[in-house]
């Protein structure tokens, strides 16, 4: 399978507790992002990468995020002392980079439930 | 703020019969537009996507139109097959260099055998 993939794809954890997220692109793709859905809603932009450098964060990022990039493969996206408010589907992307739009490629998404 | 709109949560189509999905969009410097389906448990898959230098595209039973005077695009979807029955949603690329998308709330569309 080439495809991206998410792991876990369903993480239940207790307020306050720290969780992490992992999300494998597709292998040639230089472009990852990471988006949070939530009911009722489309997805909704947190963070990019152009290979291992996260090049922009939006305002949904609070501190308690983080997120990384190592060797420019795979991410992880960490949460910090959950809220019941982060309960979402986290979903990440990746695309080809070649100066302009391009599709992007889903994985599964993560679905995050804080009791 | 919503910046990119879709006004319909759910639509109904009988199969084999046209589906036309709206959307609209706030911010004219939006330049490229797409569509996702998704279907349960799975994270969003393209389906077609038009440039704003473009008023029209399609691919085999899709089409998308784009106004840009009226900021709406559609997506037309014929003969509609009840596989084609998901949530569709519109995107718009921010006119950033980082080529995100902002993405529409969703419409849920089913179409009846």
């Amino acid at each position: 399978d080439t495809g991206v993939s998410q792991n876990p794809r369903h993480k239940i954890t207790k307020r306050g507790q720290n969780v992490t997220f992992r999300c494998d692109p597709i292998s040639e793709h230089n472009r990852l992002y990471w988006y949070r859905q939530t009911l009722g809603q489309g997805p909704e932009f947190l963070t990019y990468f152009q290979n291992e450098a996260q090049l922009e964060k939006s305002r949904l990022l609070s501190d308690r995020f983080s997120a990384e990039r190592p060797k420019g493969s795979f991410s992880t996206l960490e949460i910090q002392r959950t809220e019941q408010g982060d309960s979402a589907m986290y979903l990440c992307a990746s695309s080809l980079t070649s100066g302009s739009y391009n599709e992007q490629f889903f994985g599964p998404g993560t679905r995050l439930t804080v009791l | 703020d919503q910046q990119v709109k879709q006004n319909s949560p759910s639509l109904s189509v009988q199969e084999g019969r046209i589906s036309i999905l709206n959307c609209d969009y706030t911010n004219s410097m939006f330049d490229y537009f797409l569509w996702y389906k998704k279907y349960p448990a799975e994270g969003p898959t393209f389906l077609i996507s038009i440039s704003s230098i473009k008023d029209k595209n399609e691919d085999g039973r899709f089409t998308v139109f784009l106004n840009k005077s009226a900021k709406h695009l559609s997506l037309h979807i014929v003969p509609s097959q009840p596989g084609d029955s998901a949530v569709y949603f519109c995107a718009a690329g921010d006119g950033s260099g980082t080529y995100k998308y902002i993405f529409g709330t969703g419409t849920r569309l089913k179409v009846l055998a």
